[in-house]
């Protein structure tokens, strides 16, 4: 079975600050993992995924997060803060079952960016 | 291509009423969701369709809760007779590559 743990439900960070979302999880088979992104009364927006190729992965809106497999973890990261990057964000991991790529979501970690 | 698209965007209605909510998948991808997402569970896969068959409901809660995909272009997810405790943002989403594209979701209140 897999599973997501986000440390932190709560982050605020200062503008131009290090952005940097906790993300870690299990699975018994080698994963792909993603970070998606909610903005208030929308959708989710992929914002990266990792599928077993480098284990950098840059996304949209200066994102990026690294897969370290050592430490089952996936932490997104942002050099500097903008206000507009205000949102809910939501690490998942997936494995292969019938063919199928089943996300299993963290419980999400709300951004705040104070300026 | 105009994304996933999920109509109505709101709905209110009463207990014990009968609620459709329709999804239109991304052309070409052969993966349906229904995920349904709640303050207190956050987001649940409650269905899912491989090329129009339902693979794996075991995450619908109840009876009351119905999907259908009749074609490639159309799928429903029904909710019969409803609850307040139903209430939650539903999203159908759609995959292709291993990668999930989510719609902007229906919004469910039942009072």
């Amino acid at each position: 079975a897999q599973s997501v743990t986000q440390l932190g439900s709560h982050v605020s960070v200062s503008e131009g600050a290090l952005v940097l979302l906790r993300c870690n999880y299990s699975s018994s088979v080698p994963p792909y993992l993603f970070w998606y992104v909610q903005y208030p009364n929308q959708g989710l927006q992929l914002l990266l995924k990792y599928t077993s190729a480098a284990t950098l992965v840059k996304g949209i809106n200066g994102f990026e997060a690294e897969f370290k497999k050592s430490e089952t973890s996936f932490h997104l990261t942002k050099p500097s803060a903008h206000m507009s990057d205000a949102a809910e964000y939501f690490c998942a991991v997936s494995e292969t079952g019938a063919g199928s790529y089943q996300l299993t979501f963290g419980k999400g970690t709300k951004l705040s960016v104070i300026p | 291509d105009a994304g996933v698209i999920q109509s109505p965007r709101h709905e209110v209605t009463e207990m014990g009423q009968e609620v459709t909510l329709r999804c239109k998948p991304i052309s070409g991808h052969d993966y349906l969701f229904w995920y349904r997402q709640t303050m207190m569970r956050g987001l649940e896969l409650l269905i899912y369709f491989n090329n129009n068959v339902p693979i794996d409901d075991s995450g619908m809660p109840e009876d009351r809760f119905s999907a259908k995909m009749p074609n490639a272009s159309f799928s429903t997810l029904k909710i019969q007779p409803s609850e307040p405790r139903d209430s939650a943002v539903y999203f159908c989403a759609t995959q292709t590559v291993g990668v999930t594209y989510f719609g902007p979701g229906t919004r469910l209140t039942v009072t």
